[in-house]
């Protein structure tokens, strides 16, 4: 039952360069939608979300970028720095059913070298 | 920056022993909620706490499992009788509001869970 993927374990991206990051969900009812990063030996930490009645939220190097039609999302990071070497997770929601819960994808651990 | 602590950081135990994580959400928050992550796995929710009882729970969160706040400040979650595929690491969050979208979850640097 994955109703959140990311199909990419892993993303290598040179420093300054774009880092793009995709994340697609099965259950229509979401509606609300969450990046987090994760350092080694931290907690998640938000970075960026999306309501669906947007296409689009911008927060400085951050950009996150929703396609209800497909049922796809993506984090662009532009331009990427090594600091951002991490493992993201995208996460859904269906607030509009009443839960809090987040529902996450497995990860996408980003490399960012010089 | 307030955060959510947890402790410990990595709990070692035989199979059929009872654990108890602890955790100490943000001061001001009123929604707890544990998740755990088993290696290589997507982080999964457990259960949601608000009003000193449980609002939402999975699947994964049976009878060996319960969540308790004991006291004004800590959060726990304990498994009666720990199994091997127990281990994971579990996470705790906790958020002011209701979350999503109306307030964000924060979460603690979790606790390894080993049961061998």
């Amino acid at each position: 039952d994955q109703q959140v993927k990311q199909n990419s374990p892993s993303l290598s991206v040179q420093e300054g360069r774009i880092s793009i990051l995709n994340c697609d969900y099965t259950n229509s009812m979401f509606d609300y939608f969450l990046w987090y990063k994760k350092y080694p030996a931290e907690g998640p930490t938000f970075l960026i979300s999306i309501s669906s009645i947007k296409d689009k939220n911008e927060d400085g190097r951050f950009t996150v970028f929703l396609n209800k039609s497909a049922k796809h999302l993506s984090l662009h990071i532009v331009p990427s720095q090594p600091g951002d070497s991490a493992v993201y997770f995208c996460a859904a929601s269906p607030p509009s059913l009443g839960t809090d819960k987040l529902i996450f994808g497995t990860g996408t651990r980003l490399q960012v070298f010089p | 920056e307030p955060e959510v602590t947890q402790t410990p950081s990595h709990q070692v135990t035989q199979m059929g022993q009872e654990v108890i994580l602890r955790c100490v959400p943000i001061s001001n928050h009123l929604y707890f909620y544990w998740y755990r992550q088993i290696l290589g796995q997507k982080v999964e929710f457990l259960v949601s706490f608000y009003n000193n009882e449980i609002s939402e729970k999975s699947e994964i969160f049976d009878d060996q499992f319960s969540v308790e706040r004991p006291d004004g400040s800590n959060f726990t979650l304990k498994i009666r009788s720990t199994k091997l595929e127990d281990s994971a690491m579990y996470f705790c969050a906790s958020s002011r509001a209701r979350a999503n979208p109306y307030d964000l979850q924060y979460f603690g640097a979790g606790t390894r869970l080993s049961v061998l």
